[in-house]
């Protein structure tokens, strides 16, 4: 199957400070998507990106769909305790899903 | 409510018993998924379904086999479970045959397999 990268694994931050995040791909994909995971519950999506060069805002939220088609990151700004949980990057091709590993985010109060 | 429901949550079985994990929406979508996630390696496309009998393999099928025979419920088969199949698995649904993107997932049902 196709493989996505994401980096970091893991982050640790302060509250009030931005995050990056970022995921890139072997294979083209058609759309960009970035979920978050709370323990113990489903993914729930947060920004979805449908062509190559979209810049997408959701409230503090700001992802891009890399102009290859091949990448996206995800930037979140003055983080808050509830920025807690695992961010997923995936990519749609051909009605398929492909996740990457996941980002596990800690902001410290 | 929107929602999609799993079930079982939990399940603890023995290698080789058959068994069965449900998976209902009531949105009326027609796109539904099973995924497995497990640790370091994010969630894997099991089965998808594009609408009432149209299943398609993912990229983890081996071990698995779903039906879709009305458009609410996408279950989940494993005729004979084996220890590697040990996960969390996830059931998700979105509105069209082409995925959506804007995909709900289920509460998850985590499987032990011994």
């Amino acid at each position: 199957g196709q493989q996505l990268n994401q980096s970091p694994q893991s982050m640790f931050i302060q509250e009030g400070e931005d995050v990056s995040m970022n995921c890139t791909s072997s294979s083209i994909f058609n759309t960009w998507l970035w979920y978050k995971q709370d323990p113990g519950e489903g993914p729930v999506l947060l920004i979805a990106l449908y062509k190559a060069g979209e810049l997408t805002s959701n409230g503090r939220l700001t992802a891009q769909f890399g102009i290859t088609r091949k990448d996206s990151f995800l930037n979140i700004s003055a983080s808050i305790p509830s920025d807690v949980g695992i961010y997923f990057c995936a990519g749609n091709y051909i009605n398929q899903f492909y996740f990457g590993t996941g980002t596990s985010l800690t902001v410290i109060p | 409510e929107a929602q999609v429901t799993q079930n079982p949550r939990y399940l603890i079985t023995v290698t080789g018993k058959k068994l069965t994990v449900t998976c209902s929406q009531n949105m009326n979508h027609e796109y539904m998924s099973w995924y497995r996630q497990d640790p370091g390696l994010g969630l894997r496309q099991i089965y998808y379904s594009m609408n009432v009998e149209v299943t398609d393999k993912g990229d983890v099928p081996e071990g698995y086999k779903v039906s879709r025979k009305e458009k609410r419920n996408f279950p989940l088969i494993l005729e004979s479970p084996s220890p590697n199949q040990t996960s969390l698995y996830f059931c998700a649904s979105s509105l069209s045959p082409s995925g959506s993107y804007e995909q709900y997932f289920g509460p998850g049902t985590r499987l032990t397999v011994t």
